[in-house]
């Protein structure tokens, strides 16, 4: 069965410093791999996806991510953290496969803080 | 263009009641779902639909109730609140299966 495990519940990071979030993933094929971010009180929004191609893949708000397949991960990064980015990082999977296959499946999230 | 849309915001329940929670989306989306999100549970699917009159169970489905008359509204009907229903509820919608999805801000219910 597919699964999304992100393995850092709580980061703290010092504003300026480099970020770097686990994302590893069980699947039988290449999947379609998703960040989110979610700040208190509001709803997910789409930070970055992949689909094929360059595996290094730019979102929003500068962060990337990169697919290792070798590695069933898919890390997101980003070099300088301000504290506008504090707030709870969710790694997605999904497929184009039909039925309950197609539903995106969700890590548990990682909740980033950012210390001044 | 709004995205996704949910009404209402914010409600409490008494126990033994029922209720809808609304979730409209202007994107022509074939694929919508619903969600709730609990502390250290993360987001658990509990119905979607691939299209209008197609719906199917998600992961956490008893208690729930959906339908999809029309692509742009998917609402998600509590038959008899239980306490164990409180939960923050997010409605999203999709270009396709296993594609990216597209939140609404979500309701945040509390069932006494």
């Amino acid at each position: 069965a597919q699964s999304v495990t992100q393995p850092d519940i709580h980061i703290t990071v010092s504003e300026g410093a480099s970020l770097e979030l686990r994302c590893n993933y069980s699947y039988g094929a290449t999947p379609y791999l998703f960040w989110y971010v979610q700040s208190p009180g509001q709803g997910l929004q789409l930070l970055l996806k992949y689909f094929s191609g360059d595996t290094l893949v730019q979102g929003i708000k500068g962060f990337e991510a990169e697919f290792k397949r070798s590695q069933s991960s898919f890390n997101l990064r980003k070099p300088s953290v301000h504290w506008s980015d504090a707030a709870e990082y969710f790694c997605a999977v999904g497929s184009g496969y039909g039925g309950s296959q197609g539903n995106l499946i969700f890590g548990k999230g990682t909740k980033l803080s950012v210390k001044p | 263009n709004a995205g996704v849309t949910q009404t209402p915001k914010f409600q409490v329940l008494k126990t033994g009641q029922s209720m809808t929670l609304q979730c409209a989306q202007d994107m022509n989306h074939e694929y919508m779902s619903w969600y709730r999100q609990d502390p250290g549970m993360g987001l658990r699917l509990i119905h979607y639909s691939v299209g209008a009159g197609i719906t199917d169970q998600g992961e956490v489905p008893n208690g729930y109730n959906v339908s999809r008359s029309t692509t742009e509204d998917f609402p998600l009907r509590l038959l008899s609140a239980a306490p164990s229903q409180t939960s923050v509820y997010f409605c999203a919608s999709s270009p396709g299966l296993g594609r990216e999805q597209y939140f609404g801000p979500g309701t945040r219910l509390t069932v006494t």
